[in-house]
């Protein structure tokens, strides 16, 4: 079946830090995958994605590569800002099914 | 342009009591799901519609647990009768395509506490 695995956290950072978020999944053909992410106070909402393998998907300054070899899609970004601070969800998409992983939340400070 | 709109945004109920949760997707959006968020865990897929259809509802609870989509806009998903561990928050989304890339549009959701 479909499942996601992804980093627990929470994981505090100072401000301008590397940030990786890592997750991997299990899917039987070809899913979507995705990065969303929920801010405090609002709703999910996506902020990046990748359609096959080695596409790489981009936002904001987060990057995922979709790695098929290694069944990955990590998300990183060079320098964290304290508005990052945030709850990340990695998801796949395959077959009409729609899989979470359980979140990461991120804490930056000054 | 509106977001994905549900009401109530709280809800507090005995166990066995029932509760109804209303969605209204963006306008045009074609495909709309149902999540469930138990606190500290990433959304679970209930029921998605594609206009009035059901695509995929294997997650549901069907002995308690119904959702409805009449005219393919906005939806309604009944919780009858209710238990301890459907204390959660409710998302509903809505997609354009539905398709295999298509990004989902979360409303900001109904939290139940089931007391």
């Amino acid at each position: 079946g479909n499942s996601v695995t992804q980093m627990e956290g929470p994981v505090t950072l100072s401000e301008e830090a590397f940030l990786t978020i890592n997750c991997t999944y299990t899917a039987t053909g070809y899913p979507s995958l995705f990065w969303y992410v929920q801010y405090p106070g609002e709703g999910l909402q996506l902020l990046l994605k990748a359609t096959k393998a080695d596409d790489k998907g981009s936002n904001k300054g987060f990057e995922a590569t979709y790695r098929k070899e290694t069944t990955s899609f990590h998300l990183e970004k060079g320098s964290v800002q304290v508005s990052d601070s945030a709850v990340y969800f990695c998801a796949l998409y395959n077959n009409n099914d729609m899989r979470f992983g359980a979140g990461t939340r991120l804490t930056v400070k000054p | 342009e509106a977001g994905v709109a549900q009401s109530p945004r709280y809800k507090i109920i005995e166990k066995r009591q029932s509760v109804a949760f209303w969605c209204n997707p963006i306008s045009g959006h074609a495909t709309l799901y149902w999540y469930q968020q138990i606190l500290g865990q990433g959304p679970k897929l209930l029921i998605q519609f594609q206009n009035n259809g059901v695509v995929d509802d294997s997650q549901l609870p069907k002995d308690r647990f119904s959702a409805e989509r009449l005219k393919g806009v906005d939806s309604t998903l009944k919780i009858q009768p209710a238990k301890l561990e459907d204390s959660a928050v409710y998302l509903c989304a809505s997609s354009l395509d539905g398709g295999l890339a298509g990004e989902q549009f979360f409303g900001p959701g109904t939290r139940l506490t089931v007391l």
